[in-house]
């Protein structure tokens, strides 16, 4: 059974602390992917990766960084948390799709982030 | 800047019913546009999806229709069952630097109604 798995469901941090978000795939994806997500904005692209060490920022990368040391896990890393990071934050995973290739994203459960 | 816009943001439809859910699209880079169905308390899951070189995918009760010219694709979903009530994002894909970048629309919250 093919799996994405965040390290944490719930996590609570305090203004100003650097936050570390680790995510691990088991099935040899070459994309990983973080999204945040929040009513009424839906899913939106903090960055994603497609290979070890190579990124490529999202929609809203601003306040975020990543890391990808290893294939099979992606972090996500708030330099400074601030309140207005508070938010639902999901990992996925998908094979790298070209052309007529269909390529199924998997996601984790997800890591609900309070800033206070 | 929404590249994928979605509409409805919610939707109530009685049980047996069709449920519509639309979506709009600008970037004709995009290749692959799939729906994904997320249940509370869990990450979303692919529904259906299909490519731009087909029209209408069916998949028992999930219809995507496609419009290329429009840039415009919507889910159908036939004989609307309680245990259909989700939210559902509709996505899409392009090919960007070595990698894939997988854009959402903003969701629309679907409840099925006995």
């Amino acid at each position: 059974d093919v799996k994405v798995t965040q390290s944490s469901r719930y996590l609570v941090k305090r203004t100003g602390e650097k936050v570390f978000l680790e995510c691990v795939q088991d099935m040899d994806h070459e994309n990983m992917f973080w999204y945040r997500q929040d009513p009424g904005l839906g899913l939106r692209l903090i960055y994603f990766s497609y290979d070890v060490k190579m990124k490529e920022k999202g929609d809203i990368p601003e306040g975020y960084s990543v890391s990808r040391e290893k294939k099979e896990r992606f972090s996500l890393i708030l330099e400074s948390a601030s309140t207005n990071q508070t938010s639902m934050y999901l990992c996925a995973s998908s094979l790298l799709g070209t052309g007529s290739r269909n390529t199924e994203a998997f996601f984790g459960q997800g890591t609900r982030l309070t800033v206070v | 800047q929404q590249q994928v816009k979605q509409s409805p943001q919610s939707l109530i439809v009685q049980k047996g019913g069709i449920s519509i859910i639309n979506c709009a699209y600008e970037n004709t880079a995009f290749d692959y546009f799939p729906w994904y169905q997320q249940f509370p308390g869990k990450g979303p899951a692919l529904l259906i999806a299909i490519r731009p070189d087909v029209s209408e995918k069916k998949e028992g009760r999930f219809t995507i229709s496609f419009n290329k010219s429009a840039k415009q694709f919507s889910l159908h979903i036939m004989d609307s069952q309680p245990g259909d009530s989700a939210t559902y994002f509709c996505a899409a894909r392009k090919l960007t630097g070595g990698g894939n970048k997988l854009t959402f629309g903003t969701g629309t919250q679907l409840k099925v109604e006995l």
